[in-house]
């Protein structure tokens, strides 16, 4: 069965400060992978897919599949990225069945 | 476009009863999934209902179960309450499935005592 590994329960940096979650994954076929991202008292929701490949608030995550890892990165952390973010997969035949990692709280300090 | 809602918000129901919960999806959107987060286990995946039929299932009892209504708008149910089911369920709705992202609710917060 698919898994999703965060191993950092908690991310502390400084505003301005580079900022590296990490992500990795077991399955042995071509899944797609996402994160999302939950600020306080708000919904789950979608920052970026891989299949996109493109950056979103200043995030960016390269699939790594020789490592089986999603790393999400972001050059320079702003207070407003403090939140939950979790790393997701997806089986294309699974339709809308994501697996979660645990999810990484981030706190960024002024 | 409104988003997900989900309802109640809040329920506190005792071992041994049953409860339903309800999400109404993004107007258009024919896919709903259920999602259970809890503490210990995070966010585990349920069910996915998809055009009325269940199209995906997750490794929970069979206490756990769902329906989707000709509107899309789905309701989950739950029998013979547990402690360990205290946890916030979060329903999701998508266009259809595949490339379609997932659109979350705030979620329906139930407590088992």
């Amino acid at each position: 069965a698919q898994r999703v590994t965060q191993p950092e329960k908690l991310l502390s940096v400084f505003k301005g400060a580079p900022v590296e979650l990490k992500c990795n994954y077991s399955y042995s076929g071509s899944p797609e992978l996402f994160w999302y991202v939950q600020y306080s008292r708000q919904r789950l929701q979608l920052l970026l897919r891989h299949i996109s490949r493109e950056s979103i608030k200043g995030f960016t995550a390269d699939l790594n599949k020789g490592e089986t890892s999603f790393h999400l990165k972001k050059p320079f952390a702003q207070e407003e990225d403090s939140a939950m973010y979790y790393c997701a997969l997806r089986i294309k035949a699974a339709g809308n069945k994501l697996t979660f990692g645990g999810g990484t709280r981030v706190l960024v300090k002024p | 476009k409104a988003g997900v809602t989900q309802t109640p918000r809040y329920l506190i129901k005792t071992r041994g009863q049953q409860v339903t919960l309800s999400c109404s999806p993004i107007s258009g959107h024919r896919s709903v999934s259920w999602y259970q987060q809890t503490p210990g286990q995070g966010l585990q995946f349920l069910f996915e209902y998809f055009s009325e039929t269940q199209r995906n299932k997750g490794n929970f009892p069979g206490r756990f179960s769902g329906r989707q209504f000709s509107n899309s708008r789905s309701e989950m149910n739950v029998s013979t309450l547990e402690l360990g089911d205290s946890a916030l369920y979060l329903c999701a709705s998508s266009l259809s499935g595949g490339d379609s992202p997932l659109h979350f609710g705030n979620g329906t917060r139930l407590t088992v005592t």
